[in-house]
């Protein structure tokens, strides 16, 4: 099994510019996440899906946007980038909200 | 707002020697509360669980203690090998279920 995976894995962008950060699990896994790792910050949650067809709110959503495609995948758009969002995106899953959660790769982003 | 702190920050070894990582939370109504590990630009991998109502897990040299209403766990790692090092996260589930982390222990085990 692959477990969770993330596209792409280093990404460069102008300020202004959007992209897709892509996820997917082959667990069957029902709930999904989005972190944010910065030095010194630790990890941070974006946003969330509890189940397939529904999204939350993270600690800093502001700037992003999520789309659970269905099951196995869960996007995040970042529709203009600043030079704020560089960090590191880590996208994870789990069977339940208070399960263990699996975390994919990660993708390095830098805006600059 | 749940705060997560790990002391100490980093922490340094020699081979064979048994440690514990801390771990403690302000807001002591928990779900459960787990512990990763990341190795250097890699993902979070899954160490140990405790659930609200246990007092410890253990899994190979591992163990975590969790004292819920100090708001504190521990991380014993028994016998450390180089293989060890990597940073230690703690992260704690509330009533929501999201998880908050901290900062990490950054562990060097020297050979």
């Amino acid at each position: 099994n692959a477990g969770v995976t993330q596209t792409p894995k280093f990404q460069v962008l102008k300020t202004g510019q959007s992209m897709t950060l892509q996820c997917a699990q082959d667990m069957n896994h029902n709930s999904m996440y989005w972190y944010r790792q910065d030095p010194g910050m630790g990890l941070r949650l974006i946003y969330y899906s509890a189940s397939e067809g529904t999204t939350d709110k993270g600690e800093v959503p502001n700037g992003y946007n999520v789309s659970r495609l269905n099951k196995r995948e869960f996007s995040l758009r970042l529709e203009s980038a600043a030079p704020s969002q560089t960090s590191v995106y880590f996208c994870a899953s789990s069977e339940f909200p208070e399960s263990t959660q699996y975390f994919g790769p990660g993708t390095r982003l830098t805006v600059l | 707002k749940q705060e997560v702190t790990q002391i100490p920050a980093a922490l340094s070894v020699p081979e064979g020697e048994n440690l514990v990582l801390n771990c403690s939370f302000t807001d002591s109504a928990i779900y459960n509360l787990q512990w990763f590990r990341q190795d250097p630009g890699k993902g979070l991998t899954s160490l140990l669980l405790i659930q609200s109502s246990q007092r410890e897990q253990t899994s190979g040299r591992l163990n975590a203690s969790l004292d819920k209403s100090s708001g504190r766990s521990t991380l014993y790692i028994a016998a450390s090998q180089p293989g060890d090092s990597a940073t230690y996260l703690c992260a704690v589930s509330g009533s929501a279920r999201q998880l908050t982390f901290g900062s990490g222990t950054q562990l060097t085990v020297l050979p």
